[in-house]
């Protein structure tokens, strides 16, 4: 089973900056590799897939980069509604893993 | 427009049994895979199994395999998750969802998860 891990497990930030999310799979994933925003109450929003592509209707402020195990989303001038936590999710190989996630908060 | 609607929480016993359903909407049912994921209270999303409606081919994640058993009924769109006897440590809010995305009129492949459902919440008292 692949492992992903996330780093931070929380990161503060001011609204206006950027946030940078790391998120690192155990053995290649080929780019397959997810993300996803979940808010208090709420299910899951799918940000970006196949490491680097945007889901209809994203802003462009959010985006995904990286290659091998090591991905990064990065959210560039924080908006209030951007405050959640994230996780990665590879799907590669079988079973598909989550990270265990990093809260992004004021 | 895609939707997953999910059943309505649950309030359980342990050692009771337990099917929940998620009833699709808005796109070929039979096409794509849907997925389960638990969140336990406070913690992180993780993959339980994914069923292809088409011909029930159904995968488990090995912390999952024996525990629940995933199944689907093609006539009414509906996939479920079911349990035959409930732990306290199933407590958690259970998600279905839709593999790959829809744009426009067209859907696509691929094991990521663009629609969700509701969640629902099972508790399971000791």
């Amino acid at each position: 089973e692949i492992v992903m891990t996330q780093s931070p497990a929380t990161l503060s930030v001011s609204p206006g900056e950027r946030a940078s999310l790391s998120c690192r799979a155990s053995q290649t994933i080929n780019s397959k590799l997810a993300w996803y925003q979940q808010k208090p109450g709420q299910a899951p929003r799918l940000l970006i897939y196949d490491k680097s592509t945007r889901a209809t209707g994203l802003p462009a402020r959010f985006s995904g980069s990286g290659s091998g195990t090591e991905f990064t989303l990065t959210i560039n001038s924080l908006q209030s509604e951007d405050f959640a936590v994230y996780y990665c999710q590879q799907y590669n190989n079988w079973p598909f893993t989550f990270g265990p996630g990093t809260r992004v908060e004021i | 427009e895609v939707q997953l609607v999910q059943s309505g929480a649950e309030v359980k016993k342990a050692g009771e049994s337990l099917k929940i359903s998620c009833e699709a909407s808005g796109y070929n049912f039979n096409a794509y895979w849907i997925a389960w994921v638990r969140q336990m209270p406070g913690k992180g999303l993780e993959m339980m199994g994914v069923v292809f409606p088409g011909d029930s081919d159904t995968r488990y994640s090995p912390s999952f395999q024996g525990q629940v058993a995933i199944s689907v009924d093609k006539s009414t769109r509906t996939a479920y998750l079911q349990w035959r006897s409930l732990k306290a440590s199933d407590t958690a809010t259970y998600f279905c969802a839709k593999e790959g995305y829809c744009s426009g009129d067209s859907c696509h492949s691929g094991e990521f998860f663009e629609s969700w459902g509701q969640g629902t919440l099972v508790t399971v008292s000791s």
